[in-house]
């Protein structure tokens, strides 16, 4: 069974400076989507980022960037210029891509508190 | 922008008694899952359905839980009787198809069982 491992618990940072939150994951197979979610506090799960396998290239969106390490099964969240509004929970979640009733398997997650 | 509808946005109820959720997908959306997340952990799958269809359910604790998706649109997610280790968040997310890499979470429904 696959498993995912974030190891913070929870980080802070002073707002506009970078933060990496860590994950790192267990699987035999080679073809998988990564994604990082955001929850802020009392507010639904949001999709950050996402980046599948088969893909060299660390996906980027805006100012959320990830460095995604296959061999050594690490995936990463840096998060550049932090604001106020990335202050929430960051779970990290691993999703086969062989057959059709696959499941998201989440990380413990991390608290990510900006200070202004 | 479309959105995940769940109610209701918190319950608490007390131990024996049933309790139920509602979820509604993003319209066309055929995947649907149920995940519970503890206070301080991250989600798990509890059942998961393709239009009307159980795929996954291995997870749901079956002598208490229950689910259904009797249209193949919005969803059920039944506990009876209640335990207080059932003191969760019970999220509901969707998929465009089985095969969709990503899901859309709703706001959740948190329960308290006293």
């Amino acid at each position: 069974a696959q498993t995912v491992t974030q190891s913070q618990p929870e980080m802070s940072v002073q707002e506009a400076e970078t933060v990496t939150l860590s994950c790192t994951y267990d699987t035999s197979e080679s073809d998988y989507y990564l994604f990082w979610y955001k929850q802020p506090p009392s507010r639904q799960m949001i999709l950050v980022i996402r980046q599948e396998a088969y893909k060299q290239q660390n996906a980027t969106e805006n100012r959320f960037s990830v460095n995604f390490q296959k061999a050594a099964k690490s995936f990463s969240l840096k998060i550049s210029d932090s604001q106020l509004g990335d202050a929430a929970m960051y779970f990290c979640a691993y999703r086969s891509a062989m057959g059709g009733a696959q499941k998201l398997v989440f990380g413990q997650g991390t608290r990510l508190t900006i200070n202004p | 922008e479309a959105e995940v509808a769940q109610s209701p946005r918190y319950k608490i109820t007390e131990k024996s008694q049933a309790v139920a959720f509602w979820c509604d997908p993003i319209s066309g959306h055929a995947t649907l899952y149920w995940y519970r997340q503890i206070l301080g952990q991250g989600p798990e799958l509890l059942v998961q359905f393709q239009d009307e269809s159980v795929v996954d359910d291995s997870q749901l604790p079956k002598d208490r839980f229950s689910a259904e998706r009797l249209k193949g649109v919005d969803s059920t997610l039944k506990i009876q009787p209640a335990e207080l280790g059932d003191s969760a968040m019970y999220l509901c997310a969707s998929s465009f198809a089985l095969a969709s890499d990503t899901q859309y979470f709703g706001p959740g429904t948190r329960l308290t069982v006293l």
